[in-house]
């Protein structure tokens, strides 16, 4: 099946320093990817919608010039958490829709643990 | 609204079969799917159904009724190893998958 792997799975940083976590599609070209971020015990949390060679689509609430999304290729999205604090920690996944596949499936990748002290 | 209805958290029997239930309501559909978390891991994709009916997959059976906007997953001769949050999460009109909490499965020997 298709992978999505991500990149770094844990991350400790001070308050006020920028993180970048990377989402790669290796097998298949992804002209979508999502950011999600999940809180311990609850559910998965949509932030934005990255579309290859355009401007990420952030969901209500989520600050934009915070969390600054790049897709600049059919197999690389970023997430950089700018300025981080303690109150981003939290579990942050990506996941991919291959564009050949008909069913809208989607490709997780392994998650990022985010720390902030 | 769109709005996902599944039980917080079941416990079942090593060898056992238990059943989790789905009600979901969205903006049109295009589709179910279920996912396994693990905890501290991310989901992994389990079954897709969008016609009505059974689609069994091994020890994992996924149904689906659109009328009724219900789904299940089956799950049979449970293994320690199932015991995860397990996610259903249809598909809306802008193809969009919408996620509730889950439902944690725990398994006793």
């Amino acid at each position: 099946g298709a992978v999505v792997s991500q990149h770094p799975s844990w991350v400790i940083c001070k308050s006020g320093t920028s993180v970048k976590i990377e989402c790669r599609s290796l097998d298949f070209q992804a002209t979508t990817m999502f950011w999600y971020r999940q809180f311990p015990k609850q559910s998965l949390m949509l932030m934005a919608t990255s579309n290859e060679g355009s401007k990420a689509t952030y969901e209500q609430g989520v600050e934009k010039d915070k969390f600054l999304i790049n897709h600049a290729s059919l197999t690389l999205s970023t997430l950089t958490v700018t300025s981080a604090h303690p109150e981003d920690s939290s579990f942050y996944i990506c996941s991919a829709r291959d564009r050949g596949f008909d069913t809208g499936e989607l490709f997780f990748g392994e998650g990022s643990r985010l720390t902030v002290l | 609204g769109q709005n996902i209805d599944q039980p917080t958290e079941m416990t079942a029997t090593e060898g056992a079969i238990v059943q989790i239930n789905c009600t979901y309501q969205t903006s049109g559909f295009n589709g179910l799917f279920w996912y396994q978390q693990h905890a501290g891991e991310a989901p992994t994709f389990l079954s897709y159904n969008v016609l009505d009916g059974l689609e069994e997959k091994g020890r994992f059976s996924s149904f689906l009724s659109r009328s009724k906007g219900y789904s299940y997953l089956l799950l049979k001769e449970l293994q320690m190893k199932d015991s995860a949050s397990y996610l259903c999460a249809p598909m809306d009109s802008n193809y969009q998958l919408i996620w509730g909490a889950g439902t944690k499965l725990i398994i006793k020997p």
